[in-house]
């Protein structure tokens, strides 16, 4: 089990907006920042948002990143078939090591 | 460009030992920490561990500190995951990936499948 929670299913019709979760604690998401990738069908992660809301160039603005607290959320509107993949949450943790998520499977209906 | 390209797939047996590589281009490979992260079959990414290659500087996650070792090599811009005994738990795909800080992962390998089975 990830020490960083996310829900393992999300999904959306094209054009919703959702949003996916990830929860940690005090020594991880609550004092360093967090990072989301996108792992496509196949393919190698990618890096989708960063420093918890900036988005890397090429990354549509569709994508969007927040974090309060302990927790963090990765918002995704106007979805499009071609967003269906694996997200997954990422943060330093103050043991010195790094952390993912479990990961959310996205299905758009 | 930044490229990171991975040797082929593997498949051994327990028990045996194993060298993945991670040949990299298009940076300073010593200015930049590299990663190993793994995908196991019907679970999330996995952080394996971290090195910078400039001063060797490791950083293993706990659950994978003694199972195998990161190595970096300076005359080839290669960086390595290296296992002295495999189990067949370490059946996965692995990645490396360059880090522009010690936590953000903004270019990343092919990956490379490694089976262990008897």
């Amino acid at each position: 089990q990830s020490v960083l929670t996310q829900p393992p299913s999300a999904s959306g019709t094209p054009g919703q907006r959702v949003t996916i979760s990830c929860s940690g604690s005090s020594s991880n998401i609550g004092s360093n920042d967090v990072h989301w990738y996108q792992q496509l069908p196949g393919t190698a992660p990618k890096l989708l948002i960063y420093y918890n809301d900036q988005r890397p160039s090429g990354v549509p603005d569709r994508f969007s990143g927040s974090k309060s607290g302990t927790s963090a959320s990765l918002a995704i509107s106007g979805l499009q078939s071609e967003d269906e993949a694996d997200y997954f949450c990422a943060a330093w943790d103050d043991s010195l090591n790094g952390l993912f998520g479990g990961g959310t499977k996205l299905t758009v209906l | 460009e930044v490229q990171l390209v991975q040797s082929g797939a593997e498949l051994r047996k327990p028990g045996e030992s194993l060298k993945i590589s991670c040949q990299t281009s298009g940076y300073s490979f010593t200015s930049h920490w590299i990663g190993w992260v793994r995908l196991m079959p019907g679970k999330g990414l996995e952080w394996l561990g971290i090195i910078h290659p400039g001063d060797s500087q490791t950083k293993y996650s706990p659950s994978f500190q003694g199972q195998g070792s990161i190595s970096a090599d300076t005359s080839t811009n290669t960086a390595y995951l290296h296992w002295s005994s495999l189990r067949a738990s370490d059946t996965a795909i692995y990645y490396c990936a360059r880090a522009s800080t010690i936590t953000i992962f903004d270019t990343w390998g092919q990956g490379t499948l490694v089976s262990v089975a008897s």
